[in-house]
C-alpha cells in the first residue's frame, strides 16, 4: 500500500516549458488535491477533483490545467512555465465527505523554473 | 473568506520544554481544526483531527485544544524532544469548502 505518490521529485523547467506533474493514489479514494506551498505560506489549492472525471479550480488555478482520467491518477499541468510557478507541489486525496478533511498528502514535487 | 495565522512563526526550545503553538481563524463556522506536521523536504503528516462539535484531542505528548468562538487553537506539546523539530500547520475546513492552511510554524528543539 504505497498511499500517496508523485512523480517526478524534483524538475527544472526553462520559461515557457511545458511538463505534467502526476500523482497517483492507491486508496479508492474519490477526492484528489494538487497545492502548491511557497516560502512562509501554507498551502494553497490549486485545483482538485471530486471523482474520475472531474475536476474544478482552487484558490489559485490561474496557469495550470488538471485532468482525472482514472480515479487513482490526478495529472497537474504546466502550459507554459513561468518563474512564479516555481513552487513545492503537493498532491493529496481523501475519501467523499463527510471524510473530505482526512486528507493523504504525497511526498511533494520540487519545481523551479528559471 | 477563511484566513488561518500562525504565531510564532519560529520557534526554538530546549529540549524538555513544554510549549504552545497558536491558530488562528477568521471564521468560526468550521466543520473541523486539523494540525499537521511537516519535516524537510517531505510532505504532511496529520497528527490531530478536532471536529467542530469537539474542544480537543490528544494523542501522546501532544494535545490540541479548540475554540470556536474566539477562533482559535492551540498544540500543546509536552516535554519536548529533539525528533519533534518540524514545520507545524494548522488546516481549517468549513461547512463544503476547502481546506484553508495557516503558513505554519518552524519548530527547532535543541538538544
Amino acid at each position: 500500500n504505497a498511499g500517496v505518490t508523485q512523480t517526478p521529485k524534483f524538475r527544472v523547467l526553462k520559461t515557457g516549458q511545458s511538463m505534467t506533474l502526476l500523482c497517483a493514489q492507491d486508496m479508492n479514494h474519490e477526492y484528489m488535491y494538487w497545492y502548491r506551498q511557497d516560502p512562509g505560506m501554507g498551502l494553497r489549492l490549486i485545483h482538485y477533483s471530486v471523482g474520475e472525471g472531474t475536476t474544478a479550480k482552487g484558490e489559485v488555478p490561474d496557469g495550470y490545467n488538471v485532468s482525472r482520467l482514472k480515479k487513482q491518477n490526478f495529472l497537474l499541468g504546466l502550459e507554459s512555465a513561468a518563474p512564479s510557478q516555481t513552487s513545492v507541489y503537493f498532491c493529496a486525496s481523501s475519501y467523499e465527505p463527510p471524510k473530505r478533511y482526512e486528507q493523504y498528502f504525497g511526498p511533494g514535487t520540487r519545481l523551479t523554473v528559471t | 473568506k477563511q484566513e488561518v495565522t500562525q504565531i510564532p512563526a519560529a520557534l526554538s526550545v530546549p529540549e524538555g520544554e513544554n510549549l504552545v503553538l497558536n491558530c488562528s481563524f477568521t471564521d468560526s463556522a468550521i466543520y473541523n481544526l486539523q494540525w499537521f506536521r511537516q519535516d524537510p523536504g517531505k510532505g504532511l503528516t496529520s497528527l490531530l483531527l478536532i471536529q467542530s462539535s469537539q474542544r480537543e484531542q490528544t494523542s501522546g505528548r501532544l494535545n490540541a485544544s479548540l475554540d470556536k468562538s474566539s477562533g482559535r487553537s492551540t498544540l500543546y506539546i509536552a516535554a519536548s524532544q529533539p525528533g519533534d523539530s518540524a514545520t507545524y500547520l494548522c488546516a481549517v475546513g468549513n461547512y463544503g469548502q476547502n481546506f484553508v492552511f495557516g503558513p505554519g510554524t518552524r519548530l527547532s528543539v535543541l538538544p
